[in-house]
């Protein structure tokens, strides 16, 4: 947890608008990034993942960009809907162990 | 496919009592993981073990936390004289041999009154 933060402890966002969640991370040796969505009452699912030798990978309505350069990860979601209403958390694997920051809240205005 | 497993879903228990976690991991899965959340806040790692061996317990408190993974059977999370401070989400990851993604289960809530 000490390693990785998030910039901003909630984000409301209006159904369909895109959404972009923020992370810092200080361990440079870190390379393989992980991004969790964990609803309430249930464990992280993971969403997407990315590994130090890339800057952007896309999956189905995300995007994760990673910026080595400034210790920095985001999370893009397109089109946000009511179901990505959650607690965002971006870990980072170093020697097989995660660390996680406080996460994220994601709230979706209808 | 069954993802990870944990029971029970939610524990409660007097201070002093003894708690067990489980955790079945995905098939095929030999890598099991135990972290613990408290309330708004991240997932704090303790344990790292493979079939009967730990491979790294850094984030374990030095008393009344142990963890196992046999060579059958789920792995193991036992918190003997639990104390309130130990109230808390506990939740198990699992990942394949050679893979750092870890998949987590749905938790154990334990409460301790």
């Amino acid at each position: 947890g000490e390693n990785v933060g998030l910039h901003l402890p909630t984000l409301s966002v209006q159904e369909g608008d895109n959404s972009i969640i923020n992370c810092a991370y200080s361990n440079s040796a870190s390379d393989y990034f992980i991004w969790y969505k964990q609803e309430s009452g249930k464990g992280p699912q993971f969403i997407i993942d990315i590994r130090s030798n890339m800057d952007k990978r896309q999956g189905q309505r995300v995007t994760v960009l990673l910026n080595k350069t400034v210790k920095h990860l985001s999370l893009q979601i397109a089109a946000t809907q009511p179901g990505d209403s959650a607690v965002y958390f971006c870990a980072e694997n170093h020697d097989y162990k995660l660390s996680f920051g406080a996460g994220t809240t994601v709230t979706v205005r209808a | 496919n069954a993802g990870v497993m944990q029971n029970p879903r939610h524990l409660v228990r007097r201070r002093g009592q003894e708690a067990r976690l489980r955790c079945s991991p995905m098939k095929g899965h030999s890598h099991v993981y135990w972290y613990r959340q408290l309330p708004e806040e991240g997932l704090k790692f303790m344990v790292y073990l493979q079939k009967e061996n730990i491979i790294d317990e850094s984030g374990m408190p030095k008393e009344r936390f142990s963890a196992e993974f046999p060579k059958e059977g789920p792995s193991i999370l036992r918190i003997q004289q639990v104390v309130r401070g130990d109230s808390a989400a506990y939740f198990c990851a699992s990942s394949p041999p050679g893979a750092d993604t870890q998949y987590f289960g749905p938790g154990t809530r334990l409460t301790v009154l």
